[in-house]
């Protein structure tokens, strides 16, 4: 049971233009949400959160919104640059802060020049 | 922010022999975590580290193939006993301020 989910696999965006991200989560009990960015053979690093209790955040270029109802969020990256290509994941956690995380599949975003 | 050191950064290991992954933390941490990437698929719980205590796993995780040892507040390990093909894997530990930070992973491959 996929409880965090990305449902595209890949995404390939003009450098310059905006990147949006897309997540869908099934728990309720889920509080807290994060993205990450992830070169091959780095870890996970972290990029901006939400709290449940708003549903914008925005940290430069970086923006996450978040809709409860319909238990979605995206992450939007304006302006797209080629450095943004990595894979991104959508991460929720049901605890205050990033306790134990649950994560999506994951989304591949190449920047094109 | 914290600063993650994991060792070794990959291996390659025969089958029915047994890795141990250390994870060292630049700062206390009341909580470490262990995820297990597994090629093509997402980040997975295996267990939650807590120093003076038992570390708690996840289902479909047990003690005996992932026991965990958390001696203080900076430092975890992990080793994953008897190892076949399927444990081919990245292994990854984090600790939990606000924002949960991860070391650079552990790309183990089981021959």
């Amino acid at each position: 049971d996929q409880q965090v989910k990305q449902n595209s696999p890949s995404l390939s965006v003009q450098e310059g233009r905006i990147s949006i991200l897309n997540c869908d989560y099934t728990n309720s009990m889920f509080d807290y949400f994060l993205w990450y960015k992830k070169y091959p053979a780095e870890g996970p690093t972290f990029l901006i959160s939400i709290s449940s209790i708003k549903d914008k955040n925005e940290d430069g270029r970086f923006t996450v919104f978040l809709n409860k109802s319909a238990k979605h969020l995206s992450l939007h990256i304006v302006p797209s640059q080629p450095g943004d290509s990595a894979v991104y994941f959508c991460a929720a956690s049901a605890k205050s802060g990033a306790q134990k995380l649950v994560f999506g599949q994951g989304t591949r975003l190449t920047i094109n020049p | 922010s914290a600063v993650i050191s994991q060792k070794p950064s990959r291996d390659i290991c025969q089958r029915g022999t047994s890795l141990t992954i250390q994870c060292q933390v630049d700062s206390q941490v009341t909580m470490m975590f262990w995820y297990r990437q597994q090629p093509g698929q997402s980040l997975t719980l295996i267990a939650t580290a807590n120093q003076g205590s038992e570390a708690t796993y996840e289902s479909g995780f047990v003690i005996d193939k992932f026991p965990i040892s958390r001696p203080n507040l900076t430092f975890s390990t992990l080793t994953v006993s008897n190892m076949s093909p399927e444990d081919s894997s990245i292994y990854l530990c984090s600790s939990s301020h606000t924002e949960a930070f991860f070391g650079q992973g552990t790309r183990l491959t089981v021959v």
